[in-house]
């Protein structure tokens, strides 16, 4: 089935460090991947996205990396900052006739001041 | 300016009453969704509509119903039938054809 799953539930760092949040996902024939944020009590915010013709794009102290080999999808948070906690999702643009996106459970990052 | 607005906030429901869940957007948006969210979990998919007059049930959609008579609103009746209606209901949007969803700020639901 279509499943997208994070590796890390919960994720805790100092801030100022580089934080890296994983997920996974099983649909192969997926060509479109989302990253958002969600504080606590807000719809979540769109950070960034990235087409399965790349495997890498880069926004504001982010970048997303994308290895179709291994269905595997990461976030990486450069200069972590308070403000930055929140829960993060990954979401995959399915394939077929109606093209829904699949949204992972969250990770929720904890920054320590 | 542009966007996505719920309301109300917060929202109380009595036993076997029906409640709307309001849901309206400026970006001429073509496609909306409404999700449900639980403590500590993902998103649900309730129900979405791609287009006018036309809507689609999610993964949960039991014990819900929607409406689609206008492009810019999307309003969601959480009905007597949904035992468990207690969550977090978020509507989003985006224009056809593409996978980046809007979010709105929420309504969170509680039951009396």
């Amino acid at each position: 089935g279509e499943s997208v799953g994070l590796h890390l539930p919960t994720l805790s760092v100092q801030e100022g460090d580089n934080s890296i949040i994983n997920c996974a996902y099983s649909n192969s024939a997926s060509d479109y991947f989302i990253w958002y944020k969600q504080e606590s009590g807000k719809g979540p915010q769109f950070i960034i996205d990235i087409r399965s013709n790349m495997d890498k794009r880069q926004g504001q102290r982010v970048t997303v990396l994308l290895n179709k080999t291994v269905k595997h999808l990461s976030l990486q948070i450069a200069a972590t900052q308070p403000g930055d906690s929140a829960v993060y999702f990954c979401a995959e643009f399915g394939a077929g006739n109606n093209r829904k996106l699949i949204w992972g459970l969250g990770t929720s990052l904890a920054v320590n001041p | 300016d542009g966007g996505i607005t719920q309301s109300p906030k917060y929202l109380f429901r009595k036993e076997g009453q029906n409640v709307t869940l309001s849901c309206e957007q400026n970006l001429n948006h073509d496609a909306m969704y409404w999700y449900r969210q639980d403590p500590g979990q993902g998103l649900r998919l309730i129900y979405y509509s791609q287009i006018v007059n036309d809507f689609q049930k999610g993964d949960i959609a039991e014990g819900y119903s929607v409406s689609r008579e206008k492009k810019e609103s999307f309003p969601l009746t959480v009905t007597s039938a949904q035992k468990n209606p207690t969550a977090f209901y978020l509507c989003a949007s985006t224009k056809a054809g593409l996978g980046t969803q809007y979010f709105g700020p929420g309504t969170r639901l509680l039951v009396l």
